[in-house]
């Protein structure tokens, strides 16, 4: 089935460590993104990418880093640099040439620091 | 930057009853509008996708419409069932290429 996966669904820090959430999408997407949601505060975004091997910072990229090497896959790394990376952190994928642009969500990966 | 505002925050009606969500945004020039429906601890559903050229849009029992000039759109639900509860959020892109800007969202309860 076509879609995005994030993995893992769960995750848990120490303080001071970097962790890496995975995304990746089938649907032959041209863009990905990637949003914090916080409780309260709604989705904000942390990076987006358009094309391979390019990306932009959004609203909160302090403490984060992405790459884009293939099409398919957008990595995140939360950095020990992050003040409070406790929360849902989710990937979305959408086409950009000659289409709507409607974005799709994955399922979500929810990080704990400890 | 586009803000977006929905309100109410909550909302709680009885089973069968109609409703509308509503979502502001305080730049009219945008690409497009799109309404998500996401259940606890959940990712994002799409819902409607209204173009800037457009005035509404229409899924089963949805329909979502947009007034660019006001800077509003709404999203109407009809006959409401408890498996409609749920949150739902309204998004704005500025631009083909340029991220969404998210309101908060109006958490849904639909009671039996």
């Amino acid at each position: 089935d076509g879609g995005i996966t994030q993995s893992p669904k769960y995750l848990f820090r120490k303080e001071g460590q970097n962790v890496t959430l995975s995304c990746e999408q089938n649907l032959n997407h041209d863009a990905m993104y990637w949003y914090r949601q916080d409780p309260g505060q709604g989705l904000r975004l942390i990076y987006y990418s358009q094309i391979v091997n390019d990306f932009q910072k959004g609203d909160i990229a302090e403490g984060y880093s992405v790459s884009r090497e293939k099409k398919e896959s957008f990595p995140l790394t939360v950095t020990s640099a992050q003040k409070n990376p406790t929360a849902f952190y989710l990937c979305a994928s959408s086409i950009e040439q000659g289409s709507t642009g409607e974005l799709f969500f994955g399922e979500g990966s929810r990080l704990t620091v400890l | 930057k586009q803000e977006v505002t929905q309100i109410p925050a909550a909302l709680s009606v009885p089973e069968g009853e109609n409703l509308v969500l509503n979502c502001s945004f305080t730049d009219s020039a945008i690409y497009n509008l799109q309404w998500f429906r996401q259940d606890p601890g959940k990712g994002l559903t799409s819902l409607l996708l209204i173009q800037s050229s457009q005035r509404e849009q229409t899924s089963g029992r949805l329909n979502a419409s947009l007034d660019k000039s006001s800077g509003r759109s709404t999203l109407y639900i009809a006959a409401s069932q408890p498996g409609d509860s749920a949150t739902y959020l309204c998004a704005v892109r500025v631009n083909s290429g340029y991220a969404l800007n998210f309101g908060k969202g109006t958490s849904l309860l639909v009671t039996p």
